[in-house]
């Protein structure tokens, strides 16, 4: 199962869009993207996943170019409430490898 | 909440001894997932269970067991605790059909002293 890449951490403020990028470096053809979003003694949430292209859901875009070497979980107009680690995946059936993820930490 | 349950929600043992965690899937999913999470550190995947078999192992010692029970339910076994195992234990649940989204409880915090 590969291991993504991703930045330790970000900072934002209310009300901007957060664009975190993800180095998929050995990804396979038969992975899915996956990003989840984790609160603290929670497990991970679910947020979106893609295999290639755009996706766009009720609270995220995923950009997959077309090598998929790399996505972008993009956040439109955060909140505080979106202060949390998100992770990035490639998924496989269901067998998961996370990373360390990226903290965002979003400031009034 | 997604859910899926664990009991207990914490737990403390001492070095040697065997733990069991539970895990209760959401309603209809028949795959079960365990990962080991490490303070400040992502997920770990230890094993999946789909059809009572386990279907995939991550790099982890025979020491860590499981067994998924016909009504999808799951149990995470670790024998011979070790100080290392300290960490929050995670399930997910999901449909075999859509794997690829994982339903994830609130985690079981183990303690080895």
């Amino acid at each position: 199962l590969a291991k993504t890449t991703q930045p330790i951490s970000m900072d934002s403020y209310e009300g901007q869009e957060v664009n975190i990028t993800c180095s998929h470096n050995n990804i396979a053809t038969n992975d899915y993207i996956t990003w989840y979003q984790q609160f603290p003694s929670q497990g991970p949430r679910f947020i979106i996943q893609g295999y290639k292209t755009k996706v766009t859901n009720e609270v995220a875009s995923l950009f997959i170019p077309a090598d998929r070497k790399s996505s972008t979980l993009s956040l439109p107009r955060v909140s505080l409430s979106d202060t949390a680690v998100y992770y990035c995946l490639d998924t496989n059936a269901g067998k998961s490898t996370f990373g360390d993820g990226t903290t965002l930490t979003v400031k009034p | 909440e997604t859910g899926v349950t664990q009991s207990p929600t914490h737990l403390i043992k001492t070095r040697g001894q065997q733990v069991t965690l539970r895990c209760s899937s959401q309603s209809g999913h028949n795959t079960v997932s365990w990962y080991q999470q490490a303070l400040g550190q992502g997920p770990q995947f230890i094993f999946q269970y789909y059809r009572e078999e386990e279907n995939g192992r991550g790099n982890f010692p025979p020491r860590f067991s499981g067994l998924q029970f016909p009504n999808y339910s799951s149990e995470l076994n670790v024998n011979a605790l070790e100080l290392d195992d300290s960490a929050l234990y995670l399930c997910a649940s999901s449909f075999a059909a859509e794997q690829e989204t994982q339903y994830f409880g609130p985690g079981t915090r183990l303690l080895v002293l």
